[in-house]
């Protein structure tokens, strides 16, 4: 199957300093990338969709000023957690999409805990 | 009422059973289906992609989908202790946004 990696997969910040995660899919490229996070014992909610070479796309009640995403290629998409409040500890798990008639693959997530 | 339904569980089974995981779903736009398993801490694994309706087989899992009823099962057979983990159902409209359900935290005891 298709492999989409994360970096890092665990983080500790500071209340007020920013974050960067990464989601890179290894061996395909993908135009389009998306963003969940993920409570405890809760589903996966859709944050935003990454676009190559475009503006993301917000889910509502989705800050985009302090949730940025860049597409800067086709295999890779950062999501920065600007002025990160303890509030916004989660996992938070990136997907892409190999091909039509594939499936959605999973990076295997990043923890951030803001202290 | 949510898009997407799924029983959150827990479900506990012996070892060697069959176990049969559920969800229900109300967007009749729906065609592509997946079922992912997710071990705490990690990333959701695909397990199974099925377009439209009918039966896909892969070792010991099984995936049917009836959009008549708009009711997708996945089937696990000879479940193993390593099989305890949450099992996601997604679905979209048209390949790329997926909609999950809640998750059926699965756990087979030896």
């Amino acid at each position: 199957g298709a492999v989409v990696s994360q970096h890092p997969s665990w983080v500790i910040c500071k209340s007020g300093t920013s974050v960067k995660i990464e989601c890179r899919s290894l061996d395909f490229q993908a135009t389009t990338m998306f963003w969940y996070r993920q409570f405890p014992k809760q589903s996966l909610m859709l944050m935003a969709t990454s676009n190559e070479g475009s503006k993301a796309t917000y889910e509502q009640g989705v800050e985009k000023d302090k949730f940025l995403i860049n597409h800067a290629s086709l295999t890779l998409s950062t999501l920065t957690v600007t002025s990160a409040h303890p509030e916004d500890s989660s996992f938070y798990i990136c997907s892409a999409t190999p091909g039509q008639g594939s499936g959605s693959y999973f990076g295997p997530g990043t923890r951030l805990t803001v202290t | 009422q949510k898009e997407v339904e799924q029983d959150p569980g827990p479900l506990s089974v012996p070892e060697g059973a069959i176990v049969s995981l559920n969800c229900t779903y109300s967007n009749s736009a729906f065609q592509y289906f997946m079922w992912y398993r997710q071990y705490s801490r990690k990333g959701p694994e695909l397990l199974m992609y099925t377009y439209s309706s009918g039966n896909k087989e892969d070792g010991r899992f099984t995936a049917q989908v009836d959009k008549s009823s708009k009711y997708i099962s996945l089937f696990i057979r000879d479940s193993q202790p390593s099989d305890s983990a949450t099992y996601l159902c997604a679905m979209s409209a048209d390949t790329d946004k997926l909609i999950f359900g809640t998750g059926t935290r699965l756990q087979v005891f030896p």
